[in-house]
């Protein structure tokens, strides 16, 4: 079975820091993404990465970066946390389109409160 | 751009009764769908998915819909039980998309009553 784990399940941050939402994946994914979900507005995608090293952004891509430096391992970033930045965040991966990946398979998530 | 949206935010059904969960797309360039169970405190699992080639497929219990004419995606659970109650999203991928990106509509809010 796929499994991808998230560092955290839930984190509280204060305005200001920055912080690091880390998300790994066993099955040698070639794609991985960075959602959030907030109540009422579903899944938006923040980045995704289709290789070591690249990334794409996404529809809300303001105030998050990302990393990927290794293939199992995708970073999300917030550089000075905002109260807005309050949600749930999900990592996904898949594989590529060629080896027809089309499945997203998510991790549990991290809930990320600012104060 | 795409857009991936729900009927209805919630639906109440009771137990043993089938349910329907409907989701509407605009995107004519769709070539893959897919429906995602959400429990509370988990992240989303895989359901069931269709290509576009297809008009219906069945899982255990469930068989998901797709009417092309009507931009129109379909999910049927058969016999609900308890353990189904969560939130389905449906998404889509545009046949034009090289990196598998998904589009994905709010939700809909399953509730199973005894």
């Amino acid at each position: 079975d796929v499994k991808v784990t998230q560092s955290s399940r839930y984190l509280v941050k204060r305005t200001g820091e920055k912080v690091f939402l880390e998300c790994v994946q066993d099955m040698d994914h070639e794609n991985m993404f960075w959602y959030r979900q907030d109540p009422g507005l579903g899944l938006r995608l923040i980045y995704f990465s289709y290789d070591v090293k690249m990334k794409e952004k996404g529809d809300i891509p303001e105030g998050y970066s990302v990393s990927r430096e290794k293939k199992e391992r995708f970073s999300l970033i917030l550089e000075s946390a905002s109260t807005n930045q309050t949600s749930m965040y999900l990592c996904a991966s898949s594989l590529s389109l060629v080896a027809g990946g089309y499945e997203q398979y998510f991790g549990p998530g991290t809930r990320l409160t600012v104060t | 751009g795409e857009s991936v949206g729900l009927h209805l935010p919630t639906l109440s059904v009771q137990e043993g009764d089938n349910s329907i969960i409907n989701c509407a797309y605009s995107n004519s360039a769709s070539d893959y769908f897919i429906w995602y169970k959400q429990e509370s405190g988990k992240g989303p699992q895989f359901i069931i998915d269709i290509r576009s080639n297809m008009d219906k497929r069945q899982g255990q219990r469930v068989t998901v819909l797709l009417n092309k004419t009507v931009k129109h995606l379909s999910l049927q659970i058969a016999a609900t039980q308890p353990g189904d109650s969560a939130v389905y999203f449906c998404a889509e991928k545009d046949r034009g998309s090289t990196l598998g990106r998904l589009y994905f509509g709010r939700g809909t809010q399953l509730t199973v009553w005894p």
